[in-house]
């Protein structure tokens, strides 16, 4: 098993400019989450997904912030425009179920200058 | 609402201490509990889970006891090596918007081992 999947492992862009983050998840795993991980606020979860439908998106802090579900093996989060304050990691993890663990990507680190 | 509050860092230990670190919860109903470690450029791996009070959970010489009476699922590691150096993350899994199950991490604590 290779695990969730994440790409690319690092992102800089300009600020103003459109940012796709991508996430496969592990084949059979039924959720999907997307967390933002800074100094300053440590791990927020973004939005999550359940058999592909967005469940609760509360924490997707703006409207420049996306995140799509196309199919079971497959999510992006977009950023449209970045700013320099989206510099973050960002993880994607997945799970089986409702009481399975959480197995997380290697993340991304995006940095806007 | 849910929240976890661990302990600050960073901590510094000398090889063979022995570690303790705390973690505190604020949840409705019956949370399961776990601790993830982060080593630098990695994402979050389990580490430990209590699923009902008074379990232990444990795992590579750490361990970690659910109490429900005081709130607390506290690390501990009686002897910890230089390879353990890594961020620990406190979290619960509860039910929360949307009726699923999710994680809410405390805020890290990053452990240096000195040889």
């Amino acid at each position: 098993d290779a695990g969730v999947i994440q790409s690319p492992r690092h992102e800089v862009t300009e600020m103003g400019q459109e940012v796709t983050l991508r996430c496969k998840p592990i084949s059979g795993h039924d959720y999907l989450f997307w967390y933002r991980q800074t100094m300053m606020r440590g791990l927020e979860l973004l939005i999550y997904f359940n058999n592909n439908v967005p469940i609760d998106d509360s924490g997707m802090p703006e409207d420049r912030f996306s995140a799509k579900m196309p199919n079971a093996s497959f999510s992006t989060l977009k950023i449209q425009p970045s700013e320099p304050r989206d510099s973050a990691v960002y993880f994607c993890a997945s799970r089986k179920g409702q009481n399975y663990g959480y197995t997380f990507g290697s993340g991304t680190r995006l940095t806007v200058v | 609402g849910n929240s976890v509050t661990q302990m600050e860092g960073p901590v510094t230990l000398s090889e063979e201490a022995f570690l303790t670190i705390n973690c505190t919860y604020t949840a409705t109903g019956y949370p399961s509990l776990f601790w993830y470690v982060q080593y630098p450029g990695e994402g979050l791996q389990l580490l430990l889970k209590a699923t009902k009070a008074d379990d232990k959970g444990s795992n590579k010489g750490f361990e970690a006891t659910y109490r429900k009476e005081t709130t607390s699922f506290h690390l501990e590691k009686g002897s910890v090596q230089v390879s353990d150096s890594a961020v620990y993350f406190c979290a619960l899994s509860a039910i929360s918007s949307g009726s699923a199950r999710q994680l809410t991490f405390g805020s890290g604590t990053q452990l240096t081992v000195l040889p």
